[in-house]
Parts: structure tokens; sequence; C-alpha cells
């Protein structure tokens, strides 16, 4: 079946520290990939999408690339900022597939 | 373009109660799901509407939860009689394709 396994959070940085959030999957074919982000009060966000193999998501100084021979899209960004604070989900669309499998989701804290 | 809209934002209720959640998508999407998240637990899948039809409700706990899409628009999940383990977040989402929008949750707790 689908799955998705996210780093277990919380994860706290300093402003511009890098940042990895992992995250692997488990599909039957070739799934989409997605990271939503929820912000504190607000509801989840797209942040960034990909739906082959080796396509790179980027957004807002994030970037996720779907490897499909580690079965991961890891999120990163290079520089951290305060307002990158929130929760962080990736989640996947088996192929014919509607409905989205999430991860855990991983809390990031971003210090000045 | 309004988003998702969700109603209520939130609500407190005893067990045995009834509520009725309400979910409006993006005009034109015909595509809406329902998802919740259970205390800290990964987001799951409840329901999906292709316009007024229930395209798959394999994620639905039990028969306390009843969602509708009249007239293929707004949609309501109804949950009664509610239980203390059904306190959570619930999300509603549409799309017309395979990109999500989600709107902000309501969050539920059940005394």
């Amino acid at each position: 079946g689908n799955s998705v396994t996210q780093m277990e959070g919380p994860v706290t940085l300093s402003e511009e520290a890098f940042l990895t959030i992992n995250c692997t999957y488990t599909a039957t074919g070739y799934p989409s990939l997605f990271w939503y982000v929820q912000y504190p009060g607000e509801g989840l966000q797209l942040l960034l999408k990909a739906t082959k193999a080796d396509d790179k998501g980027s957004n807002k100084g994030f970037e996720a690339t779907y490897r499909k021979e580690t079965t991961s899209f890891h999120l990163e960004k290079g520089s951290v900022q305060v307002s990158d604070s929130a929760v962080y989900f990736c989640a996947l669309v088996g192929p014919g597939a509607n409905n989205l499998f999430f991860g855990t989701g991983t809390r990031l804290t971003v210090i000045p | 373009e309004a988003g998702v809209t969700q109603f209520p934002s939130h609500s407190v209720i005893e067990k045995g109660q009834t509520v009725t959640l309400r979910c409006d998508p993006i005009s034109g999407h015909d595509n809406l799901y329902w998802y919740r998240r259970v205390m800290g637990k990964e987001i799951k899948f409840l329901l999906h509407f292709v316009k007024e039809s229930k395209q798959d409700e394999s994620g639905m706990p039990n028969n306390r939860f009843l969602a509708e899409r009249t007239g293929g628009t707004y949609s309501t999940l109804k949950v009664q009689p509610a239980e203390l383990e059904d306190s959570g977040v619930y999300f509603c989402a549409s799309s017309h394709s395979k990109t999500q929008y989600f709107g902000p949750g309501t969050r539920l707790l059940v005394l």
C-alpha cells in the first residue's frame, strides 16, 4: 500500500541555518509527491510538488527532488528564517488515485 | 479567488451530541475531500466527492459519520453521536486536478 515516513520532530534551528527534513515513501508505481506547510493558526498550504522521477519542486527557497531509486523526497532550504517556523507535511498521491497519504508532520522552529 | 473555507473553526461538544461541519470548496472544483488529523498523528483521508457523488469513502471510520454534498457545491460532514476519539482537526480540500487546496480546518473537541 501507500505510506509516507517523515522525519520526527520537533526541529529547532537558528536563523540562516540549513534545513533538511527527510521523507521517504512506499507506493506502487510512480506517485506524485508533495510538501504541505501549516503556519501557526492557518490551514495547510501547498509548498511544492513533483510528479515524476528526478523532478525538482521548489518554492520560497525550499526544494525537494523526487528520487525514485531511494524513494525519497527530502525537503531542503539553504537558509531558514524565523517566518519558516511551521509544521511541514510530506504527502503522496498514488498513480491513478486521488486521495493524499500524509506523513506525521515535522514541526520546525527557527530562533533568531 | 476565494480559497476553501470551513465552518466552524472550532467546536466543543459533549460525548453523544451531534456536530455538523461545513466546507465550501473553491468555485469550479469538482473534487472535494475530507481528511482528519487526530491527536498529532498523520492526516488521514476520509472521503472524496466528485461533484455530488461519493467517489471513495473508504476512509470513513464508521457509520456515525455522514458526508453529503448536495448540488455538488458545499459539503457537510455530520458526526452523530460524537465519541471522545472523534476529537481532532477536520480538513477539507478541493481540486480540479492532482493538486489539492486545503481549508483552515475545523478543530473538534469532544468532552
